[in-house]
């Protein structure tokens, strides 16, 4: 089985610009999370999607962060524009259940804004 | 909403000795309680799980845990430290039934030959 993966692992982009994370979840897995890390602070909570649905975006940190999810499958983040204070590392993970114990993470995305 | 503490940014152990790491959460109600491992240049990988059982949790690559309610602790241990233990060690509490993590700042592992 095919675990959760993410892409590109590393992204540099300059401020002000677009960048897009995807991330492919385990098939069959209705629930995936996105989850980021930026430096020096704890991994935190972005939002959480049922299929195709949004089901708790409250983590998410302002509107220049939109994440989709068509069809149910593959979930894609961008960021618009980029500001220095985004990076971080972005992680992705998915479960059958929505419950804690369920989640298999991604390898997640080095996202740096220079 | 759950917190969580770990102890001890950084750890430093020599080969074969005890890693001990901290962990305490904030909660009213027994949580689920995870630890997670981050080796270089990889994702996150779980080791173990808390979810109301046992209270001592046996978890992969030799790594333990024990939920202590009236401490409101779960700190990891490994009796004997390999090489390759050297990663960054994060706790995790979740709501029994929840399916959000809160995570804590996370711990540095370094092991000394």
């Amino acid at each position: 089985e095919a675990g959760v993966t993410q892409f590109p692992s590393h992204s540099v982009i300059e401020k002000g610009q677009t960048v897009t994370l995807r991330c492919d979840p385990i098939s069959g897995h209705d629930n995936l999370y996105w989850y980021r890390r930026v430096m020096g602070k704890e991994i935190k909570f972005l939002l959480h999607f049922v299929k195709e649905s949004k089901q708790d975006e409250s983590g998410m940190p302002n509107n220049r962060f939109l994440a989709e999810r068509t069809g149910g499958t593959y979930s894609t983040l961008k960021v618009q524009p980029a500001e220095l204070e985004d990076s971080g590392v972005y992680f992705c993970a998915s479960s059958q259940n929505a419950e804690s114990y369920g989640y298999t993470f991604g390898s997640g995305t080095r996202l740096t804004v220079v | 909403a759950q917190s969580v503490t770990q102890l001890g940014s950084h750890v430093s152990v020599s080969e074969g000795a005890l890693v001990l790491l901290r962990c305490n959460y904030s909660s009213s109600v027994p949580p689920y309680l995870f630890w997670y491992v981050q080796y270089p240049n990889q994702g996150l990988q779980l080791l173990l799980k808390y979810t109301s059982a046992a209270t001592l949790v046996k978890g992969i690559n030799g790594f333990e845990a024990e939920f202590k309610k009236s401490e409101t602790s779960f700190h990891l241990t490994k009796p004997s430290a390999h090489m390759s233990d050297a990663a960054e060690y994060f706790c995790a509490v979740s709501d029994q039934g929840d399916y959000k993590l809160s995570f804590g700042a996370g711990t540095t592992v370094t092991v000394r030959a």
